[in-house]
């Protein structure tokens, strides 16, 4: 079974600082690993997926995520984060080849002006 | 566009009713999936189906039902046996022919129970 573990549920943050989400993950077999961003009320947007290859992923927005097989983490970094980064972010897992697709509880990014 | 399509919006429901939330999606997508999400709970699997006919039950599937009579439409019906359905439902899709399932979302129904 598959399990996925946001460290933090809420990080605030000033305008212009660098930020990471931090994002754990245990599975027994080879998976997929994506970021989702949530603005409120809203559906849920791919920020980048990392699938194989290199282990440094570039999204949209200016984020970018790291695999890390040995510490099976998958954190989210931006190094100058805008007002309008402000929402919620979910890691999640998918068994390669598989039909499911399992959620952390998601962290709450705030950034202040 | 391509996209999902939610409907309504905002949902209220009195105790003992059940109301059907739509979702329809025109990316060509085989695999249809329904969440269920609370504060800070994360994202909940109620049912998913992989193609036109056929379902199954994902991790909180008691009282909904589903039903996928055609590849564009997956309907959810929270049923009078949900005991706490108040929450924030959202609507995904696959493509099931990459093997990656890189899901795309619908903007969500937000169901109240008064």
């Amino acid at each position: 079974a598959q399990s996925v573990t946001q460290l933090d549920s809420q990080v605030p943050v000033f305008e212009e600082a660098p930020v990471e989400l931090r994002c754990n993950y245990s599975s027994s077999v080879s998976v997929y690993l994506f970021w989702y961003v949530q603005y409120p009320n809203q559906g849920l947007q791919l920020l980048l997926k990392y699938l194989s290859g290199s282990t440094l992923v570039k999204g949209i927005n200016g984020f970018e995520a790291e695999f890390n097989k040995s510490q099976t983490s998958f954190h989210l970094r931006k190094p100058s984060v805008h007002i309008s980064d402000t929402a919620e972010y979910f890691c999640a897992v998918s068994e390669t080849g598989g039909f499911k697709t399992i959620f952390g509880a998601g962290t709450r990014l705030f950034v202040k002006a | 566009d391509g996209g999902i399509t939610q409907s309504p919006k905002y949902l209220f429901r009195k105790e003992g009713q059940n109301v059907t939330l739509s979702c329809e999606q025109n990316l060509n997508h085989d695999a249809m999936y329904w969440y269920r999400q609370d504060p800070g709970q994360g994202l909940r699997l109620i049912y998913y189906s992989q193609i036109v006919n056929d379902f199954q039950k994902g991790d909180i599937a008691e009282g909904y039902s589903v039903s996928r009579e055609k590849k564009e439409s997956f309907p959810l019906t929270v049923t009078s046996a949900q005991k706490n359905p108040t929450a924030f439902y959202l609507c995904a899709s696959s493509n099931t022919g990459t093997a990656i399932n890189e899901q795309f979302f619908g903007p969500g129904t937000r169901l109240t129970v008064l």
